[in-house]
């Protein structure tokens, strides 16, 4: 099975700075993905950034990129320029390439202060 | 944007009756999930849903949970005899594959308390 590890329920950054979100997570699995998902307060839950463990590279979308570190199992989230659409519960996921389904974290609500 | 709706956005029932979340996927969408959250812990996933059956459930997913597909743009989750533990966030979300290569979107949630 998958575990995936959120160890900050609350985080908060000041618009325009850069905020990084942590997450560990383990597997016994040698092919999977990562994910970071974003819900604003009372939509839908929206995928952010999405990294496959078999890249070295750290994937980047725009203001988010991850660091995403195999060896250590560890996987953060970095917003730059913070916005305060930013302002969500975020949610780091695995999902094996053979499984079906999603083990998500406990998610980190993120404030952001105009 | 195609998007997951989930209806209603808060339900409120008494332990021991039935309950039933609805849920519209995005319509080419072939696969579907419910998960669920109970406050201040994981997301967990409850089941999958393709071809009109289930395709994985989870130990959650006992006999008093059940999913269907009544009429082709649906996808509800019923269940049976409400405890005080059903109590969570439930999220319904679809894909047009499995795996992870084909993007899950996800609805907004209900929020389910049981009293």
């Amino acid at each position: 099975a998958q575990t995936v590890t959120q160890s900050q329920p609350e985080m908060s950054v000041q618009e325009a700075e850069t905020v990084t979100l942590s997450c560990t997570y383990d597997t016994s699995e040698s092919d999977y993905y990562l994910f970071w998902y974003k819900q604003p307060p009372s939509r839908q839950m929206i995928l952010v950034i999405r990294q496959e463990a078999y890249k070295q590279q750290n994937a980047t979308e725009n203001r988010f990129s991850v660091n995403f570190q195999k060896a250590a199992k560890s996987f953060s989230l970095k917003i730059s320029d913070s916005q305060l659409g930013d302002a969500a519960m975020y949610f780091c996921a695995v999902l094996t390439n053979t499984g079906n389904q999603f083990y998500f974290g406990t998610g980190t609500s993120l404030t952001v202060i105009p | 944007e195609p998007e997951v709706t989930q209806t209603p956005s808060h339900q409120v029932t008494q332990m021991g009756q039935e309950v039933i979340l609805r849920c519209v996927p995005i319509s080419n969408h072939l696969y579907f999930y419910w998960y669920r959250q109970i406050l201040g812990q994981k997301v967990e996933f409850l089941v999958s849903f393709y071809n009109n059956e289930i395709s994985e459930k989870s130990e959650i997913f006992d006999d008093q949970f059940s999913v269907e597909r009544p009429d082709g743009s649906n996808f509800t989750l019923k269940i049976r005899s409400t405890k005080l533990e059903d109590s969570a966030m439930y999220f319904c979300a679809s894909s047009t594959d499995r795996g992870p290569l084909a993007e899950a979107f996800f609805g907004q949630g209900t929020r389910l308390t049981v009293v």
